[in-house]
């Protein structure tokens, strides 16, 4: 069963704003990463964030996770046109003996300079 | 060097034929997976090897069938191709349970 949701479905932003995506999940994690996925492209790792953290930085990227609420958010700061791509959270769920991550349907963010 | 790479990048067939798909990783890594995309972007895994053993096998078709024949390379074959197996079909690799490595894909379009 589809675990993680992101939310928005899509955001159109201008260049140099902030982008916020959020994703909620339903079971008990080990961690839990974002994607980006390019237009025709495969998807890329950003993040990952253990259960035993709450917040993380990358670069202009900042995940927050919030293991009570399920739910983590993706900052993507100062924003530039090159951002534009589909932006996907996966969840790693507790008691897989291997690394059995589950997709959300994305954020489709659009960057305009 | 490429990481992840698949061939071929893109495939078209008719309804009822069979077709492969391969993928080769160059990282090292002991497991490799399979996913589906949709048309909507969902993507759902569907195998997942680890030293060549199946560890994860999800609710797919028996006409999809897996083979590894060393842990570098996960090949994907399907048998009497429908029209709802039309997708974009990754493979990735991974090493213990961190992120996840893709390749670039396989447009896969039964007419």
């Amino acid at each position: 069963s589809q675990q993680g949701e992101e939310d928005p479905q899509a955001l159109s932003i201008q260049e140099g704003e902030n982008a916020t995506m959020n994703c909620s999940y339903k079971t008990s994690i080990n961690n839990l990463q974002w994607y980006r996925q390019n237009s025709g492209r495969g998807l890329v790792h950003l993040i990952l964030i253990r259960s035993n953290e709450r917040e993380k930085h990358s670069g202009r990227l900042r995940v927050t996770l919030d293991t009570s609420k399920k739910s983590s958010s993706l900052l993507i700061t100062a924003s530039r046109a090159a951002d534009t791509a589909s932006y996907f959270c996966a969840t790693d769920a507790i008691g897989s003996g291997y690394s059995t991550l589950t997709f959300g349907k994305g954020t489709m963010l659009l960057v305009s300079p | 060097d490429t990481a992840v790479s698949q061939t071929p990048k893109y495939l078209v067939t008719q309804m009822g034929n069979d077709k492969s798909i391969k993928c080769e990783q160059n990282l090292g890594h002991d497991t490799m997976y399979w996913y589906k995309q949709d048309s909507k972007k969902f993507l759902k895994i569907m195998f997942s090897y680890n030293n060549k053993e199946l560890i994860i096998n999800e609710t797919v078709p028996n006409r999809f069938s897996p083979k590894s024949p060393d842990k570098a390379h996960l090949n994907l074959h399907i048998n009497s191709l429908e029209l709802g197996d039309s997708a974009v079909y990754f493979c990735a690799s991974s090493q213990d349970t961190y992120e996840q490595y893709f390749g670039p894909g396989t447009r896969l379009t039964v007419t």
